[in-house]
């Protein structure tokens, strides 16, 4: 099993519609969760961090099952701007560390 | 917001040279920094950590011979693809983590080697 698994998509949606995305990862000592974005050939800006209580910021709202192992982003009224790369990334311990990405799942809103 | 860069953004080089990338964090002070490199269509992968002051660790599978980091300061870090080859086309990502576990990434450097 992979360490952090997403599906590739892409997910193409209109604006306006609501998506959501969803990645699972193997470490269940897993201690931070985070959700970036990645634009075609640039590097990954941080979108969220997960908590486990889930968590909103603006449009985007993430939530985390650690008993299932799962993580979730959702997106409503989605903008053409959204159109990304969604990587899902976990760190195994607390304190910076390693990050481990998932390959990121594809994003296109269309007018 | 904390900034690291990267330079330079883009090499074309021929096989058999080697190409040094620099980053740097340019508000803030990293002890550590991290080299990923990524394929098309595919995840970021860790290559090692940088260490200021000490050895670089690299993950398995990365030779250290053939990418040599060096961390000169606490804001810099330097990879160098030594007898780069076409396999080492890639585009390489450096991170440095500020306060807990928030990292900042730099632009990237596309490397094409000919």
């Amino acid at each position: 099993r992979k360490e952090v698994e997403q599906d590739p998509g892409p997910f193409n949606v209109p604006e306006g519609a609501t998506v959501a995305f969803n990645c699972t990862y193997s470490n269940s000592a897993s201690q931070s969760f985070f959700w970036y974005r990645q634009d075609c050939r640039k590097e990954p800006k941080l979108l969220m961090s997960v908590y486990s209580s889930g968590n909103e910021d603006g449009r985007f709202t993430a939530q985390l099952n650690r008993a299932s192992q799962y993580i979730s982003l959702l997106i409503r009224d989605s903008k053409l701007s959204d159109s990304a790369t969604y990587l899902c990334v976990v760190n195994p311990l607390n304190g910076y560390s390693t990050l481990t990405f998932g390959k990121g799942t594809m994003l296109l809103v269309s007018p | 917001g904390a900034v690291v860069s990267q330079h330079p953004s883009r090499v074309i080089c021929k096989s058999g040279t080697s190409v040094k990338i620099e980053c740097r964090s340019l508000d803030f002070q990293a002890t550590t920094m991290f080299w990923y490199r990524q394929f098309p269509k595919q995840s970021l992968m860790l290559m090692a950590t940088s260490n200021e002051g000490s050895k670089a660790t690299y993950e398995q599978g990365v030779e250290k011979d053939k990418f040599l980091i060096n961390h000169a300061s606490l804001t810099l870090s330097t990879l160098t693809v030594t007898s780069a080859h076409p396999e080492d086309s890639s585009f390489y990502i450096c991170s440095a983590p500020q306060l807990t576990d928030t990292q900042y990434f730099g632009p990237g450097t596309r490397l094409t080697v000919l």
